[in-house]
Protein backbone atom coordinates (compact mmCIF):
# COMPACT_ATOMS: atom_id res chain seq x y z
CA UNK A 1 0.00 0.00 0.00
CA UNK A 2 1.41 3.06 -0.94
CA UNK A 3 1.93 5.71 1.58
CA UNK A 4 2.92 9.29 2.12
CA UNK A 5 3.56 10.64 5.50
CA UNK A 6 4.06 14.38 6.24
CA UNK A 7 5.81 15.70 9.42
CA UNK A 8 7.59 18.90 10.44
CA UNK A 9 5.07 21.27 10.47
CA UNK A 10 5.02 24.11 13.15
CA UNK A 11 4.63 27.56 14.04
CA UNK A 12 7.14 29.42 12.86
CA UNK A 13 8.08 33.16 12.46
CA UNK A 14 7.99 35.20 9.82
CA UNK A 15 11.20 35.73 8.23
CA UNK A 16 12.01 32.01 9.84
CA UNK A 17 12.71 28.54 8.24
CA UNK A 18 11.05 25.42 7.97
CA UNK A 19 11.67 22.17 6.70
CA UNK A 20 9.13 19.78 6.24
CA UNK A 21 9.68 16.08 5.37
CA UNK A 22 7.74 13.12 3.57
CA UNK A 23 8.34 9.51 4.29
CA UNK A 24 7.10 7.07 1.06
CA UNK A 25 6.28 3.35 1.28
CA UNK A 26 4.39 1.08 -0.27
CA UNK A 27 6.61 1.82 -3.34
CA UNK A 28 9.76 1.65 -5.41
CA UNK A 29 10.42 6.19 -4.12
CA UNK A 30 13.62 6.64 -6.72
CA UNK A 31 11.48 5.32 -9.80
CA UNK A 32 9.14 8.52 -9.29
CA UNK A 33 8.85 12.20 -9.63
CA UNK A 34 7.21 14.13 -6.39
CA UNK A 35 5.86 17.39 -5.78
CA UNK A 36 4.72 19.48 -2.97
CA UNK A 37 1.57 21.24 -3.31
CA UNK A 38 -0.31 23.36 0.04
CA UNK A 39 -3.70 24.51 0.42
CA UNK A 40 -3.97 27.91 2.63
CA UNK A 41 -6.69 27.25 5.61
CA UNK A 42 -10.04 27.65 3.56
CA UNK A 43 -8.39 27.71 0.40
CA UNK A 44 -7.70 25.89 -2.82
CA UNK A 45 -4.89 23.46 -3.89
CA UNK A 46 -1.79 25.60 -5.08
CA UNK A 47 0.80 23.69 -6.72
CA UNK A 48 4.44 24.47 -5.05
CA UNK A 49 7.32 22.56 -6.65
CA UNK A 50 8.28 19.34 -8.16
CA UNK A 51 11.68 17.11 -8.67
CA UNK A 52 12.19 14.36 -11.01
CA UNK A 53 13.17 10.85 -9.58
CA UNK A 54 17.26 11.66 -9.53
CA UNK A 55 16.85 14.64 -7.88
CA UNK A 56 18.52 16.29 -10.74
CA UNK A 57 15.49 18.18 -11.47
CA UNK A 58 13.40 20.82 -10.13
CA UNK A 59 10.29 23.39 -10.75
CA UNK A 60 8.88 25.78 -8.59
CA UNK A 61 5.77 28.16 -8.47
CA UNK A 62 6.90 31.71 -9.19
CA UNK A 63 5.20 32.54 -4.91
CA UNK A 64 8.27 30.08 -3.81
CA UNK A 65 11.04 30.54 -5.89
CA UNK A 66 14.54 31.34 -4.27
CA UNK A 67 12.88 30.89 -1.10
CA UNK A 68 11.74 27.02 -1.03
CA UNK A 69 14.26 24.29 -1.87
CA UNK A 70 13.01 20.80 -2.67
CA UNK A 71 14.99 17.49 -1.52
CA UNK A 72 15.10 14.09 -1.80
CA UNK A 73 17.47 11.15 -0.13
CA UNK A 74 15.98 8.17 -2.33
CA UNK A 75 18.58 5.99 0.32
CA UNK A 76 15.85 7.01 3.13
CA UNK A 77 12.79 7.34 0.81
CA UNK A 78 12.24 11.03 1.71
CA UNK A 79 10.86 13.69 0.38
CA UNK A 80 12.01 17.64 1.44
CA UNK A 81 11.07 21.00 1.13
CA UNK A 82 13.25 23.60 2.79
CA UNK A 83 11.37 27.01 3.78
CA UNK A 84 13.72 29.91 3.77
CA UNK A 85 11.99 33.70 4.33
CA UNK A 86 8.89 32.63 5.41
CA UNK A 87 5.27 35.11 4.96
CA UNK A 88 2.18 34.68 6.16
CA UNK A 89 1.25 33.94 2.97
CA UNK A 90 2.52 30.62 3.53
CA UNK A 91 0.61 29.59 6.13
CA UNK A 92 -0.79 26.30 4.67
CA UNK A 93 -1.15 22.23 4.68
CA UNK A 94 1.43 21.11 2.81
CA UNK A 95 0.70 18.22 0.69
CA UNK A 96 3.73 15.53 -0.27
CA UNK A 97 2.09 13.98 -3.79
CA UNK A 98 3.28 11.46 -6.43
CA UNK A 99 3.30 11.51 -10.39
CA UNK A 100 1.91 8.44 -11.36
CA UNK A 101 4.23 6.12 -13.55
CA UNK A 102 4.63 6.77 -17.47
CA UNK A 103 2.79 10.42 -17.06
CA UNK A 104 4.01 13.74 -15.82
CA UNK A 105 0.30 15.25 -16.00
CA UNK A 106 -1.28 14.44 -12.81
CA UNK A 107 -1.24 12.88 -9.22
CA UNK A 108 -2.63 9.61 -7.91
CA UNK A 109 -1.20 9.54 -4.27
CA UNK A 110 -1.43 12.05 -1.55
CA UNK A 111 0.00 12.77 1.96
CA UNK A 112 -2.60 13.69 5.03
CA UNK A 113 -0.57 16.75 5.01
CA UNK A 114 1.31 19.16 7.95
CA UNK A 115 0.33 22.34 9.05
CA UNK A 116 2.67 24.99 8.45
CA UNK A 117 1.79 28.60 10.37
CA UNK A 118 3.45 31.62 9.23
CA UNK A 119 2.72 34.08 12.69
CA UNK A 120 4.15 35.94 14.81
CA UNK B 1 0.33 32.22 -16.71
CA UNK B 2 -2.75 29.47 -17.54
CA UNK B 3 -5.92 30.54 -15.73
CA UNK B 4 -8.61 27.65 -15.17
CA UNK B 5 -12.06 29.12 -13.77
CA UNK B 6 -14.28 27.11 -11.58
CA UNK B 7 -18.13 27.62 -10.03
CA UNK B 8 -17.21 28.75 -6.12
CA UNK B 9 -20.58 26.12 -5.92
CA UNK B 10 -22.59 23.15 -7.35
CA UNK B 11 -26.06 22.54 -5.55
CA UNK B 12 -28.17 18.96 -6.68
CA UNK B 13 -30.52 16.89 -5.31
CA UNK B 14 -29.97 13.60 -4.18
CA UNK B 15 -30.30 10.64 -7.39
CA UNK B 16 -30.08 13.85 -9.98
CA UNK B 17 -27.08 14.48 -12.08
CA UNK B 18 -24.28 17.16 -11.14
CA UNK B 19 -22.29 19.16 -13.43
CA UNK B 20 -19.00 21.34 -12.53
CA UNK B 21 -16.78 22.96 -15.22
CA UNK B 22 -14.09 24.15 -15.72
CA UNK B 23 -13.12 26.37 -18.02
CA UNK B 24 -9.79 27.59 -19.37
CA UNK B 25 -8.14 29.28 -23.02
CA UNK B 26 -8.48 26.01 -25.38
CA UNK B 27 -8.70 23.65 -22.56
CA UNK B 28 -10.10 21.06 -25.07
CA UNK B 29 -6.64 20.51 -26.51
CA UNK B 30 -4.95 20.05 -22.98
CA UNK B 31 -5.84 17.08 -20.67
CA UNK B 32 -7.62 18.00 -17.60
CA UNK B 33 -7.65 15.94 -14.23
CA UNK B 34 -10.23 16.00 -11.43
CA UNK B 35 -9.92 15.74 -7.33
CA UNK B 36 -12.62 15.41 -4.87
CA UNK B 37 -11.72 16.80 -1.60
CA UNK B 38 -13.40 16.03 1.62
CA UNK B 39 -13.55 18.23 4.73
CA UNK B 40 -10.15 17.48 6.49
CA UNK B 41 -8.92 14.98 4.26
CA UNK B 42 -6.40 14.94 0.95
CA UNK B 43 -7.23 15.11 -1.95
CA UNK B 44 -8.93 11.66 -4.25
CA UNK B 45 -7.85 11.52 -7.89
CA UNK B 46 -11.53 11.04 -9.54
CA UNK B 47 -10.50 11.73 -12.97
CA UNK B 48 -7.54 11.72 -15.08
CA UNK B 49 -6.98 12.55 -18.49
CA UNK B 50 -10.52 14.10 -19.17
CA UNK B 51 -12.13 10.84 -18.70
CA UNK B 52 -10.48 8.30 -17.11
CA UNK B 53 -11.59 6.15 -13.98
CA UNK B 54 -8.71 5.50 -11.20
CA UNK B 55 -9.41 2.23 -9.68
CA UNK B 56 -12.25 2.03 -7.26
CA UNK B 57 -14.03 5.18 -8.22
CA UNK B 58 -17.47 4.37 -9.07
CA UNK B 59 -18.97 4.64 -13.06
CA UNK B 60 -20.90 7.71 -11.65
CA UNK B 61 -18.02 9.91 -11.84
CA UNK B 62 -17.25 10.90 -15.62
CA UNK B 63 -15.40 13.29 -17.46
CA UNK B 64 -15.47 15.47 -21.02
CA UNK B 65 -13.39 18.39 -22.38
CA UNK B 66 -14.03 20.29 -25.45
CA UNK B 67 -13.31 23.64 -26.61
CA UNK B 68 -13.20 26.18 -23.57
CA UNK B 69 -14.30 24.05 -20.98
CA UNK B 70 -13.97 20.85 -19.71
CA UNK B 71 -16.49 19.08 -17.33
CA UNK B 72 -16.96 16.44 -14.46
CA UNK B 73 -20.43 15.08 -14.13
CA UNK B 74 -21.61 13.31 -11.00
CA UNK B 75 -24.35 10.93 -11.95
CA UNK B 76 -27.03 9.97 -9.33
CA UNK B 77 -25.75 11.91 -6.79
CA UNK B 78 -25.32 10.64 -3.36
CA UNK B 79 -24.71 12.34 0.29
CA UNK B 80 -21.47 10.66 0.46
CA UNK B 81 -20.59 12.81 -2.83
CA UNK B 82 -20.78 16.56 -0.94
CA UNK B 83 -17.20 17.75 -1.51
CA UNK B 84 -14.67 20.26 -2.83
CA UNK B 85 -13.55 18.93 -6.63
CA UNK B 86 -10.67 20.95 -8.69
CA UNK B 87 -9.63 20.52 -12.15
CA UNK B 88 -6.11 20.61 -12.70
CA UNK B 89 -4.03 20.22 -15.45
CA UNK B 90 0.09 20.56 -16.76
CA UNK B 91 0.86 24.00 -18.01
CA UNK B 92 3.64 22.76 -20.86
CA UNK B 93 4.81 26.17 -21.57
CA UNK B 94 5.74 27.25 -18.31
CA UNK B 95 6.29 23.59 -16.55
CA UNK B 96 3.70 24.31 -13.37
CA UNK B 97 1.07 21.89 -12.39
CA UNK B 98 -2.29 24.67 -12.16
CA UNK B 99 -5.47 23.67 -9.99
CA UNK B 100 -8.51 25.28 -10.51
CA UNK B 101 -9.85 27.58 -7.55
CA UNK B 102 -12.35 24.54 -6.21
CA UNK B 103 -15.90 23.85 -6.71
CA UNK B 104 -18.28 22.91 -3.75
CA UNK B 105 -20.99 20.51 -4.54
CA UNK B 106 -23.71 20.46 -2.13
CA UNK B 107 -26.01 17.21 -2.27
CA UNK B 108 -29.16 19.01 -1.23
Amino acid sequence: EVQLVESGGGLVQPGGSLRVSCAASGFTFSSYWMHWVRQAPGKGLVWVSRINSDGSSTNYADSVKGRFTISRDNAKNTLYLQMNSLRAEDTAVYYCVREPPNSNEYFDYWGQGTLVTVSS
Amino acid sequence: SYVLTQPPSVSVAPEQTARITCGGNNIGRKSVHWYQQKPGQAPVLVIYYDSDRPSGIPERFSGSNSGNTATLTISRVEAGDEADYYCQLLDRSSDHWVFGGGTKLTVL
